[in-house]
């Protein structure tokens, strides 16, 4: 089956440390994103990209960073300069980035702060 | 800038009322198109409906229904007989210009036996 595959589904953080969340897809979809949520914020975009070896920043994009070397591989590093990271995060592709296009999500990483 | 007000924080009905969840949103662009998204338990946003600026007819689906209207700048979502199963939030978004989506806050709705 076609989807968005989102690894871990929960994730701790010690102070100081890197970590990566993993994105994959196999929709053969151009553009992916990275929205954060946090309880009764909705969701906040942190960077998007919309073909490979190219992205964009979102709202949110500090603390944050993404790569994209393949098209269906979208990792999103929290680093440590991210001083409040505990947040449950969603990873979206669509066809393009035109206006319109419907997002897919995956099932979401839940990050935690040791 | 575009923006999206879902002013309905959490609603809690019995199963077999129904429900409406408010949407209003805002934007300059004359082409737009909104969405509902739903969020279970589970976490992952299911797509629901896309209604673009040129077409304020109603839609029905099943259960589901959604109220567009361009003159109050809104594009609610109501739920008839509502079942244990439709709890979970409930995103209305946004898609304007040259903008990525944007979201609303969610409605949290507990449909209790």
């Amino acid at each position: 089956d076609g989807g968005i595959t989102q690894s871990p589904k929960y994730l701790f953080r010690k102070e100081g440390q890197n970590v990566t969340l993993s994105c994959e897809q196999n929709l053969n979809h151009d553009a992916m994103y990275w929205y954060r949520q946090d309880p009764g914020q909705g969701l906040r975009l942190i960077y998007y990209s919309q073909i490979v070896n190219d992205f964009q920043k979102g709202d949110i994009a500090e603390g944050y960073s993404v790569s994209r070397e393949k098209k269906e591989s979208f990792p999103l590093t929290v680093t440590s300069a991210q001083k409040n990271p505990t947040a449950f995060y969603l990873c979206a592709s669509s066809r393009r980035t035109d206006v319109g296009e419907k997002l897919f999500f995956g099932s979401g990483t839940q990050l935690s702060v040791l | 800038a575009q923006k999206v007000t879902q002013a309905q924080t959490e609603i809690s009905v019995v199963e077999k009322e129904d429900v409406t969840l408010d949407c209003v949103y805002e934007t300059r662009d004359t082409t737009y198109y909104l969405f509902w998204y739903k969020q279970p338990p589970s976490g992952e946003l299911v797509f629901l409906i896309r209604r673009n600026s040129f077409d304020e007819q109603n839609e029905i689906s099943g259960r589901y229904s959604w109220n567009f209207q361009k003159s109050t700048s809104s594009f609610n979502f109501t739920i008839t007989a509502s079942q244990v199963v439709d709890s979970a939030v409930y995103f209305c978004a946004l898609n304007s210009g040259y903008s990525t989506l944007t979201f609303g806050k969610g409605t949290m709705l507990l449909v209790s036996p």
